[in-house]
This record gives structure tokens, sequence and C-alpha cells, in this order.
């Protein structure tokens, strides 16, 4: 069963506080995403990586940076983390050269910052 | 800019009949069209996908058409039940390559016994 798991359900930060998000896939994918899902605004993408050290801005990644040093491992780092980041944040996976392109998500890390 | 609209509000439907949600896009053309479900507190998982060559896509209660010409996909479920209650999202793919979508800001069903 192809599984995409984020190291925290819930997470409680102080501001100014540098904040790791972990996520490791097991279904040898080369693609990773990070989102964060705010209501009203629905997913946004923060970044995207196609390869291992590869990485490519999203829509929104001011306050954000990321690292991939192995294909199944994808961490979203907040640099300074702020209260407008409170959010629920969701990694996915997908095959790269696939027409069949569906993403696999993780279970979600419901950030708190305060 | 581009542009995905689904129905914000809420579509409350009886058990047993036909959902039928939307999906509108503004300055896209995608090459396909994927439509997610997502239950409360939980990340999307993925139902169907369709490409613009293709009309209409079903598996088993589902079926999904897709107009590159209107600019929308209608996603339907037939003989709903309580279970399929979920926020159902539509993605698409985006420009500048890499398999990169962008995604809908979902419409939720409830279906009503």
């Amino acid at each position: 069963d192809v599984k995409v798991t984020q190291s925290s359900r819930y997470l409680v930060k102080r501001t100014g506080e540098k904040v790791f998000l972990e996520c490791v896939q097991d279904m040898d994918h080369e693609n990773m995403f990070w989102y964060r899902q705010d209501p009203g605004l629905g997913l946004r993408l923060i970044y995207f990586s196609y390869d291992v050290k590869m990485k490519e801005k999203g829509d929104i990644p001011e306050g954000y940076s990321v690292s991939r040093e192995k294909k199944e491992r994808f961490s979203l780092i907040l640099e300074s983390a702020s209260t407008n980041q409170t959010s629920m944040y969701l990694c996915a996976s997908s095959l790269w050269g696939q027409m069949n392109t569906e993403a696999f998500f993780g279970q979600g890390t419901r950030l708190t910052v305060v | 800019s581009q542009k995905i609209e689904q129905n914000s509000e809420a579509l409350n439907i009886q058990e047993g009949k036909t959902a039928t949600l939307t999906c509108n896009y503004t300055n896209y053309s995608p090459a396909y069209l994927q439509w997610y479900r997502q239950d409360p507190g939980r990340g999307p998982v993925f139902l169907l996908l369709i490409r613009e060559n293709e009309k209409e896509k079903r598996k088993e209660r589902l079926k999904v058409t897709f107009d590159t010409t209107l600019k929308q996909s209608l996603f339907h479920i037939t003989a709903s039940q309580p279970a399929d209650s979920a926020t159902y999202l539509c993605a698409l793919e985006r420009s500048g390559g890499y398999q990169k979508v962008t995604f809908g800001t979902g419409t939720k069903l409830q279906v009503i016994p």
C-alpha cells in the first residue's frame, strides 16, 4: 500500500522559532510537493522537487525553504515562524514522466504558531 | 490570470440521488484534469483523471466529463450514500511542466440519509 508519511499531525510553535516539517514516501516517486491549505483559499503550492537536491518555487515560497537530500524525504523549513504561517500543511508525491500523474498525499500537519 | 472555480457553497443531496459538482476554469489549456476527495482533517485522495481528448470517464458510481470548449468539468456521483459526504477538489495541470497541478477550493457534499 503506497504511503506518504508526515512526521507530525499537530504542532504548536512560538513566533520566531525555526520549524521543520518532514515528509517521507515509500513509492520511489521522483516528484514531491509541499502545499498549505487554508479555508477559502484551497491548496496552494509552496515548493516542488522533481529530483534529489532539485527544488522549484511554487506560488507562495516566501518565508519557507526546502531540503531534499534523499529521494524519499522532502523537508519543509520555516526559517522564523510567524502567526500567518498557521495552517494545514500537506506533503504529496507523484511519479515523473507519467500522464497518470495522480498525487498521493500525507495525512497533513496542522501547525499553530503562537 | 489562471483561475479555477468550484461552487464554494455546500451541496446537500438526498441519499440515492445523483450529486453533480462543477469545476470551471479560465485562462487554462490543461492536458488533463483530476478529481480528489478530502475528508475533514485528512489529505486529499485521488479519484479520477480525465485527459483533454476524453469526453467522459467512469469508475464505479463516479463519472467525470471534460468539455474543453466550455472549459468545464462535471463530477457525478450516482446513487449517493452518506459515506460520500466529503469535500471534492478538482485539479488542473498547470503550465510550466513538471506535472504540477493547481487545485480548486473544493465543494463540500453532504448526503442526507
